[in-house]
């Protein structure tokens, strides 16, 4: 069973397009994550979610908006794609961050998003 | 504003022997320090989490340390083996609180037989 999984796995796209990228988590925690995964390997947290509410968003484009339709679930939506935002985005979630801090997170295997 | 660094350049090491991998940060005193797994094409997977109090922490054939006064955490993982090859990435929680992680940009292994 995937515990974390991220559809689609590769994203050819045009410039200027909108896009989302899905993800599930059958782990039963209460805290989802993107992060963005640049060229050069460096992993970037975008956005958190616990139980649907918004914790962290850090300086992100407006263009690209998360969505937790459940605890289980945090899509990604991208409007108006640039040559920047090829990379690599991958979801993660974990145990409640609150009360205690330091939970593992569990990655899925990304999403490679290239834009023409 | 918080600095992570590790080995940029591959540690390349024969089978049987320790590696050793460094993660070095500034500008900063975190609660803990992870460290994950992540291979080709795939999500890192989280290895170990050591806390502000500990110095040390085992599982298996890994060690890690961390040296608060240093501000430096190593990896060690003993009697290396081909399948231990992959990135190493040291993640740290940041300011802002909730479980959020700063990563490193890993170093790679390679074990050669």
């Amino acid at each position: 069973d995937t515990a974390v999984s991220q559809t689609p796995k590769y994203l050819v796209t045009q410039m200027g397009n909108d896009k989302s990228i899905k993800c599930e988590q059958n782990l039963g925690h209460d805290t989802m994550y993107w992060y963005k995964q640049d060229s050069k390997k460096f992993l970037k947290i975008m956005f958190s979610y616990n139980n649907k509410e918004l914790i962290i968003n850090e300086t992100v484009p407006n263009r690209f908006s998360p969505k937790s339709p459940d605890k289980a679930h945090l899509n990604l939506h991208i409007n108006s794609l640039e040559l920047g935002d090829s990379a690599v985005y991958f979801c993660a979630s974990s145990q409640d961050l609150r009360p205690s801090r330091g939970q593992p997170q569990h990655f899925g295997d990304g999403t490679r998003l290239s834009i023409l | 504003s918080q600095k992570i660094e590790q080995n940029s350049e591959a540690l390349n090491i024969q089978e049987g022997k320790t590696a050793t991998l460094t993660c070095n940060y500034t500008n900063y005193s975190p609660a803990y320090l992870q460290w994950y797994r992540q291979d080709p094409g795939r999500g890192p997977v989280f290895l170990l989490l050591i806390r502000e109090n500990e110095k040390e922490k085992r599982k298996e054939r890994l060690k890690v340390t961390f040296d608060t006064t240093l501000k430096q955490s190593l990896f060690h993982i003993t009697a290396s083996q081909p399948a231990d090859s992959a990135t190493y990435l040291c993640a740290l929680d940041s300011t802002g609180g909730g479980n959020k992680l700063t990563f490193g940009t890993g170093t790679q292994l390679k074990v050669e037989l």
